[in-house]
């Protein structure tokens, strides 16, 4: 069955460190892999997507992913945090044209 | 544009009582989707639309009905509503038919049964 894993239930980062969230994918055909944000009380707001092509994808707000097909991993990163990035972040999988499996989250808080 | 709307953004029921959310955009988009949001489990696709009059079945579609009568509105239905739908939902809107184009979320609605 499909399904996206978050191993990481809540992270902590010093503002100014680096980032890197995990996700890994069960699908079995070509994923199409997402990551969205959540900031507190919002709706989601897509960061990137990956479809095919060049492996690392790079997003808004200066975050990137890189697809691992032998790892089945869509993890994102951050060069530098800010404290804005202090938000829920979610990997998901389209499955078929219309179906979207998330990821339980990760929520990340930024240390000053 | 407003984006996407929902109401209301609270709502309290009780066991068995039934309500309507609405959701509406003006983008003109084709695709719109429910979710619902529980702790611990990300997101959940409730229903989906690919354009008006076109309804199909999400991950988790027991217990709520949904009806696309016009492009800008997707209302969810609570027929009768059960503890286990306290939850937060989101509603989604997208251009193009399906979920590959980006989807731009409502603000939430939190529901509570009691």
């Amino acid at each position: 069955a499909q399904s996206v894993t978050q191993p990481d239930i809540h992270i902590t980062v010093s503002e100014g460190a680096s980032l890197e969230l995990r996700c890994n994918y069960s699908y079995g055909a070509t994923p199409y892999l997402f990551w969205y944000v959540q900031s507190p009380g919002q709706g989601l707001q897509l960061l990137l997507k990956y479809f095919s092509g060049d492996t690392l994808v790079q997003g808004i707000k200066g975050f990137e992913a890189e697809f691992k097909r032998s790892q089945s991993s869509f993890n994102l990163r951050k060069p530098s945090v800010h404290w804005s990035d202090a938000a829920e972040y979610f990997c998901a999988v389209g499955v078929g044209n219309n179906d979207m499996r998330f990821g339980a989250g990760t929520r990340l808080t930024v240390k000053p | 544009n407003a984006g996407v709307t929902q109401t209301p953004k609270f709502q309290v029921l009780k066991t068995g009582q039934s309500m309507t959310l609405q959701c509406a955009q003006d983008m003109n988009h084709e695709y719109m989707s429910w979710y619902r949001q529980d702790p611990g489990m990300g997101l959940r696709l409730i229903h989906y639309s690919v354009g008006a009059g076109i309804t199909d079945q999400g991950e988790v579609p027991n217990g709520y009905n949904v009806s696309r009568s016009t492009t800008e509105d997707f209302p969810l239905r609570l027929l009768s509503a059960a503890p286990s739908q306290t939850s937060v939902y989101f509603c989604a809107s997208s251009a193009g038919q399906g979920v590959y184009n980006e989807q731009f979320f409502g603000p939430g609605t939190r529901l509570t049964v009691l």
